[in-house]
């Protein structure tokens, strides 16, 4: 089955820092979205991503975060300036037609701790 | 408010046993129904998913789910765990063409 790849795995970081969070969506895939999970909590939907076009996003995802398509392969979310509760796993997701009908397929994740 | 409810944090089984993992919702319409299972290192894996007709739906690694309407839930389960099956399960819903998931349910398994 086709994947979704994010890199790093791990990224620390200090309370201030920028980060940027990479992902390499499945080829042929057309949305694209991140969704956070703190440690113990649900797993939150941040934003949708569709023809190099935010589609929505929730109230999470203030001015501090920001997503790209660079070139037509990556996916990245950039967070501005870190904060402590930024510290959370981050998925990458994509799919075909969008829409919760369906399947999204999802990244491994990336562990960002803001230190 | 909270959409999908997973009462149990944690669920330990022994190998071989039966599984039932709980998931309520609360959402007006008829809702599209999931389950994502997320092993260790692993991204959010769809085992199965519920949007009409046939109750009982069937999903993968010999995973099914029933939605009960009058219940509000949407329980997965599986009549014989494998080891491998160790992994962290979360229920989720949509809602506003958005995947609401719920805190997910850790399950180990006794050898």
């Amino acid at each position: 089955e086709p994947e979704v790849t994010q890199t790093p795995s791990h990224q620390v970081t200090q309370m201030g820092q920028e980060v940027i969070l990479r992902c390499v969506p499945i080829s042929n895939h057309l949305y694209f979205y991140w969704y956070r999970q703190i440690l113990g909590q649900k797993v939150e939907f941040l934003v949708s991503f569709y023809n190099n076009e935010i589609s929505e996003k929730s109230e999470i995802f203030d001015d501090q975060f920001s997503v790209e398509r660079p070139d037509g392969s990556n996916f990245t979310l950039k967070i501005r300036s870190t904060k402590l509760e930024d510290s959370a796993m981050y998925f990458c997701a994509s799919n075909l037609r969008g829409g919760t009908n369906e399947k999204l397929f999802f990244g491994s994740g990336t562990q960002l701790s803001v230190l | 408010a909270q959409s999908v409810t997973q009462p149990d944090i944690h669920i330990t089984v022994s190998e071989g046993a039966s599984l039932e993992l709980r998931c309520n919702y609360s959402y007006g319409a008829t809702p599209y129904l999931f389950w994502y299972v997320q092993s260790p290192g692993q991204g959010l894996q769809l085992l199965l998913k519920y949007f009409s007709g046939d109750t009982l739906v069937q999903g993968i690694k010999g995973f099914e789910a029933e939605f009960k309407r009058s219940q509000s839930s949407f329980n997965l389960r599986k009549p014989s765990v494998h080891w491998s099956d160790a992994a962290e399960y979360f229920c989720a819903v949509n809602r506003d063409d958005k995947i609401i998931f719920g805190k997910g349910t850790r399950l180990h398994i006794l050898p």
